[in-house]
């Protein structure tokens, strides 16, 4: 079955303390994102990938990071998390430019 | 940037009757229009999407317009059912390297029984 996983599905933390969420693709895909959820604001997207070892910033990167690897896999990582990343973060792919996004389950985060 | 606005941010129909989600976006080089559903606890999934050469798409009772000389396009479901009930986010894709899609704020449908 074609799927996008994350995990953990929850995480509670604390400021500071270092955390992945890990994503991974079983369809091939070249591109990957991250997009944050939060209420009102839609999905805004935070790195985005095309391909292994091509990373780029989206509209909101600050306090992330991304790598890249493997096609299949695109860890999220805070360093150094803030209450303010406390959100539903969604991993997303797809197989060509322009081509239909598959998403995981997304991962609700909170950060006291 | 791109810039999608979507309108309404909730909107409660009764079943049976249609629903209708509007969205605008700036940037005219944008040629595709996807739209996701979100079920709670669950990630966004494309139910429909329309290319810029098309001016409308149907596919049961789910169905998109698009204007490309207003820049807007429309969701329209029909014989609405509890299970429409979702959050329903439009977007649109630029040109260019990467094709960004940019999403709109999201519409919370509501299908009262």
């Amino acid at each position: 079955e074609a799927q996008v996983t994350q995990n953990p599905r929850y995480l509670i933390t604390v400021t500071g303390k270092k955390l992945t969420v890990t994503c991974s693709q079983n369809m091939n895909h070249e591109y990957m994102s991250w997009y944050r959820q939060d209420p009102g604001l839609g999905l805004r997207q935070i790195y985005y990938s095309m391909n292994v070892e091509v990373t780029d910033k989206g509209d909101v990167p600050e306090g992330y990071k991304v790598s890249r690897k493997e096609k299949r896999n695109f860890p999220l990582i805070l360093e150094s998390p803030s209450p303010n990343q406390t959100s539903l973060y969604f991993c997303a792919s797809h197989g060509q430019a322009g081509g239909r996004q598959y998403f995981g389950p997304g991962t609700r985060l909170t950060v006291t | 940037g791109e810039n999608v606005e979507q309108h309404p941010s909730t909107l409660s129909v009764q079943e049976g009757d249609s629903a209708v989600i509007k969205c605008t976006y700036s940037d005219s080089a944008s040629n595709y229009f996807p739209w996701y559903k979100q079920e709670l606890g669950k990630g966004p999934q494309l139910i429909i999407d329309i290319r810029s050469n098309v001016g409308e798409k149907k596919d049961q009772r789910i169905a998109v317009t698009l204007n490309k000389t207003a820049k807007h396009f429309s969701l329209h479901i029909t014989e609405t059912q509890p299970e429409d009930s979702a959050v329903y986010f439009c977007a649109a894709r630029g040109t260019g390297g990467y094709q960004k899609v940019t999403f709109g704020t999201g519409t919370k449908l509501q299908v009262i029984p």
